[in-house]
């Protein structure tokens, strides 16, 4: 089963309202990362959280990390409609081989 | 933009062909991967490479093989293509440090009827 799950699977929204994604991820983590996904396109890097931080910001986005409940969330304020894309979790941990384990994604749609 | 690249960007083909998927990334950076995507759906590590000469298979199991003869070029081969194989492919990059952000190509689309 998947490492990161979230939720909710999709989101619609109006521009200018904030909008929240949750992770929930299953052993215990090196960090923690966001990327985003324009519709067939790769994924890009949004923003890293490292297991001993809590929150973290980065323009419009908020990560916060829970490590106790096994979960991030990603907060992004004033949307634009330019934000529609999916997100998704990624894990980094020391279990086995290294390398991140993407949770299911977020589909995020921003109506102008 | 991170510099890699994937070739080609779309690709229909027909069963039983065997097809090559082309990923070059010009950073440097040791580590490289491919990740299988369907639509919408979760990304599912296929192959990782750590260095020149150094492949190991991922999560999901795979008919693809790949290969790292130098540090800038990752390519996928399917031997024998299936309409299973139809996919999104994606390949991607890090440095040297674990844990740190990949960087991602566009991805090919692949469509095997």
């Amino acid at each position: 089963s998947q490492q990161g799950e979230e939720d909710p699977q999709a989101l619609s929204i109006q521009e200018g309202e904030n909008a929240t994604m949750n992770c929930s991820y299953k052993t215990s983590i090196n960090n923690l990362q966001w990327y985003r996904q324009n519709s067939g396109r790769g994924l890009v890097h949004l923003i890293l959280i490292r297991s001993n931080e809590r929150e973290k910001h980065s323009g419009r986005l908020r990560v916060t990390l829970d490590t106790s409940k096994k979960s991030s969330s990603l907060l992004i304020t004033a949307s634009r409609a330019a934000d529609t894309a999916s997100y998704f979790c990624a894990t980094d941990t020391d279990t086995g081989r290294r390398a991140l384990t993407f949770g299911s994604g977020t589909r995020l749609q921003v109506q102008p | 933009e991170a510099d890699i690249y994937q070739t080609p960007r779309y690709l229909v083909i027909g069963t039983g062909k065997k097809i090559t998927l082309e990923c070059s990334q010009t950073m440097g950076h040791d580590k490289m991967y491919w990740y299988q995507q369907d639509p919408g759906m979760e990304l599912h590590l296929i192959h990782y490479s750590y260095g020149v000469n150094s492949t190991e298979k991922g999560d999901l199991s795979s008919e693809s093989t790949v290969s790292r003869i130098r540090t800038e070029h990752f390519p996928l081969t399917l031997e024998s293509a299936r309409p299973s194989h139809t996919s999104q492919y994606l390949c991607a990059s890090s440095g040297a440090a674990w844990g740190v952000p990949l960087h991602f190509g566009n991805g090919t689309r692949l469509t095997v009827t």
